[in-house]
């Protein structure tokens, strides 16, 4: 069975702080990797990786795909209160038909 | 403006009936898929269509109909044979199967049986 495994599923830190999120996968047929920031309603897209070891950064914020160790990092630095959301991974594959798995989605609150 | 497009917002349900949430996207796109959230967790895939007149089944699709008649339209029925469905539903849409690309969210509809 396909599945994505998010850690930690919640984090509470505090500005200025760096956090590191994971993801891991076992999905057949493995096409891409993204990550979506959830603050309210609709999820936002932040990365899209399908190359191993390149690093995709915006502003503070960073991801990096390991096909060796079917995983990912999504790296936040300096964190604001407006990071404050649940940050969603998910994996586009899944044997003969393609389609979109998410995980559990981790809860990362960070306090003034 | 192009997007995706939920309705409603809002929905509340009677126990024992039968209610569809609908979604619709101008934004070309082949594939569609409907998610349902629960509070402070993940996306759980529902159904899915990649093309018109074909979907398949997610991890919990049972309780849940589709129709995908048309390109533009994917809209979901919550039936009386979904025992919890109060959840937050989300509709989503990507360019095609074969293609890499990031989907595309509407803003929700938040489902709630009284």
């Amino acid at each position: 069975e396909d599945k994505v495994v998010q850690s930690p599923l919640s984090l509470v830190v505090h500005e200025g702080d760096t956090v590191t999120l994971n993801c891991s996968y076992e999905v057949t047929n493995f096409r891409s990797l993204l990550w979506y920031k959830q603050e309210k309603k609709a999820p936002t897209f932040l990365f899209m990786l399908t190359s191993s070891g390149i690093e995709k950064k915006s502003g503070r914020l960073s991801s990096i795909l390991d096909k060796k160790e079917l995983s990912s990092i999504l790296n936040i630095t300096a964190t604001q209160t407006g990071d404050s959301a649940i940050y969603l991974c998910a994996v586009g594959g899944g044997g003969a038909t393609n389609k979109l798995i998410f995980g559990t989605g981790t809860l990362l609150a960070v306090q003034p | 403006d192009g997007g995706i497009t939920q309705s409603p917002k809002y929905l509340f349900r009677k126990e024992g009936q039968n209610v569809t949430l609908s979604c619709e996207q101008n934004l070309n796109h082949d594939a569609m898929y409907w998610y349902r959230q629960d509070p402070g967790q993940g996306l759980r895939l529902i159904y899915y269509s990649q093309i018109v007149n074909d979907f398949q089944k997610g991890d919990i699709a049972e309780g849940y109909s589709v129709s995908r008649e048309k390109k533009e339209s994917f809209p979901l029925t919550v039936t009386s044979a979904q025992k919890n469905p109060t959840a937050f539903y989300l509709c989503a849409s990507s360019i095609n199967r074969d293609r890499n690309t990031e989907a595309f969210f509407g803003q929700g509809t938040r489902l709630t049986v009284v």
